[in-house]
């Protein structure tokens, strides 16, 4: 079995502060996601990759860059943190599309202060 | 206005108790996914389940396509069973769609 390994944890940000979220899979999938989970709001898809190089948006990419340098690593960026935001990021992976099964990892929980 | 409604919003069980949870989606719908996210915790894959009825373990998922709508089934329920439960679906093109969940609590 593979495993999805986001860094941090947890991330606490000043405003207007740059803060990058790492994600590293080792399923030797394809396609690679990012999603933000807000309480009483599901999960809203931020970017996706469906190769190395590639980046496709999703409906909530505005505030947000992000990297897909290598096959194992999708890193996302929010460009400039919001007072008060808190959200839990979710990076997922599956072998080609996401009409296969999604793995998660745990997520990254920010804070910004 | 939300493509994936699910219902109730939360759900307060005695152990052994059945449960359904319902899941309508407002678009044609390629594939349809349930997941499981514990408290504080990742998200898992349970089922996926485009069309037809499918089992697992004590979960059963039944999806009409041509209604938009999907159910999972959780029979007698356990205190593990506690947490969230996602429906998520595949419109072609893009990755999953989620709803916003709804929130299980099982007491023994």
């Amino acid at each position: 079995g593979g495993i999805i390994t986001q860094t941090p944890k947890f991330l606490i940000g000043q405003e207007g502060q740059k803060l990058t979220l790492k994600c590293q899979q080792n399923f030797n999938h394809d396609t690679m996601y990012w999603y933000r989970q807000d309480s009483g709001k599901g999960l809203r898809l931020i970017y996706y990759s469906i190769t190395e190089n590639d980046l496709q948006k999703g409906d909530l990419s505005e505030g947000y860059d992000a990297s897909r340098e290598k096959k194992s690593s999708f890193s996302l960026t929010v460009t400039s943190a919001q007072k008060n935001e808190m959200a839990v990021f979710l990076c997922a992976s599956s072998i080609r599309g996401s009409n296969e099964r999604l793995f998660f990892g745990h997520g990254t929980k920010l804070s910004v202060l | 206005g939300q493509q994936v409604q699910q219902s109730p919003a939360s759900l307060v069980l005695q152990e052994g108790e059945n449960a359904e949870l319902q899941c309508n989606f407002s678009s044609t719908a390629t594939q349809l996914q349930w997941f499981y996210q514990s408290p504080g915790g990742s998200l898992v894959s349970l089922l996926s389940n485009p069309s037809g009825t499918k089992h697992t373990g004590r979960l059963t998922s039944t999806t009409v396509t041509k209604e938009r709508r999907s159910s999972l089934h959780i029979s007698s329920s356990q205190t593990t069973d506690s947490g969230t439960y996602l429906c998520a679906i595949h419109q072609g093109g893009r990755a999953l769609i989620f709803g916003t969940g709804t929130t299980v609590s099982v007491s023994p």
